[in-house]
């Protein structure tokens, strides 16, 4: 169990809806980051959120936002889904201090707009 | 800007054999470097890393030794079994609050028995 906490981990749903996905980070990490992973764009890195704010954007589409919460929670709100946007959204987490810069992996959300 | 090259897979061996996924990077300064690891139907989760040069990460029978003066950091096993079927990513950050972690494609692995 990596401590990150991904919500729901499954969703369905049709073309033109709306989606949130909600990650809690493990206990006292900072930063955030969103992925998408799909079959044949590999693991694309769309966001990262620091301590509240946006630190750095990846190839997010306008569709899509984040936000990271005071209590450092994080969501992800996917728009006007089309079908291309099925695939494993998945959250991470760091703490980035000194000797532990790595990013510790929630289990995703598999989306699949029909 | 800062990347992560890895092999193309899918790579497939027969249990036993010796495993090596090539990984470069091209990134200023030093950053840390890392292997993560993702099983079928799992997010990815950290195999190794190394934080400087010379390093050498290892766990599992995997290892991995930071070269600066060829930037790579290949990832290597000497006997392969059929539970390291996975898909493997290379990746690097820098030790500082805000950079992002920036990932290879991925290289996906299959032991046969």
């Amino acid at each position: 169990d990596s401590g990150v906490t991904q919500t729901p981990k499954h969703l369905i749903t049709a073309t033109g809806q709306r989606v949130t996905l909600r990650c809690s980070p493990r206990s006292g990490d900072l930063s955030v980051y969103w992925y998408q992973q799909s079959l044949d764009q590999g693991l694309q890195f769309l966001i990262q959120y620091y301590n509240g704010e946006e630190r750095a954007k990846g190839n997010i589409l306008e569709r899509f936002s984040a936000q990271q919460f005071p209590d450092l929670h994080s969501e992800l709100n996917l728009s006007s889904l089309e079908l291309g946007d099925s695939a494993l959204y998945f959250c991470a987490s760091s703490s980035h201090d000194r000797l532990n810069t790595e990013a510790f992996f929630g289990q995703g959300t598999r989306l699949t707009v029909v | 800007g800062n990347s992560v090259t890895q092999m193309e897979g899918p790579v497939t061996l027969s249990e036993e054999a010796f495993l090596t996924i090539n990984c470069t990077y091209t990134a200023t300064g030093y950053p840390s470097l890392f292997w993560y690891v993702q099983y079928p139907g799992e997010g990815l989760q950290l195999l190794l890393k190394a934080t400087k040069a010379d390093d050498k990460g290892s766990n599992k029978g995997f290892e991995a030794t930071y070269r600066k003066e060829t930037t790579s950091f290949h990832l290597e096993k000497g006997s392969v079994q059929v539970s390291d079927s996975a898909v493997y990513f290379c990746a690097l950050t820098y030790m500082n609050r805000d950079d992002k972690i920036i990932f290879g494609k991925g290289t996906r692995l299959h032991i046969l028995p």
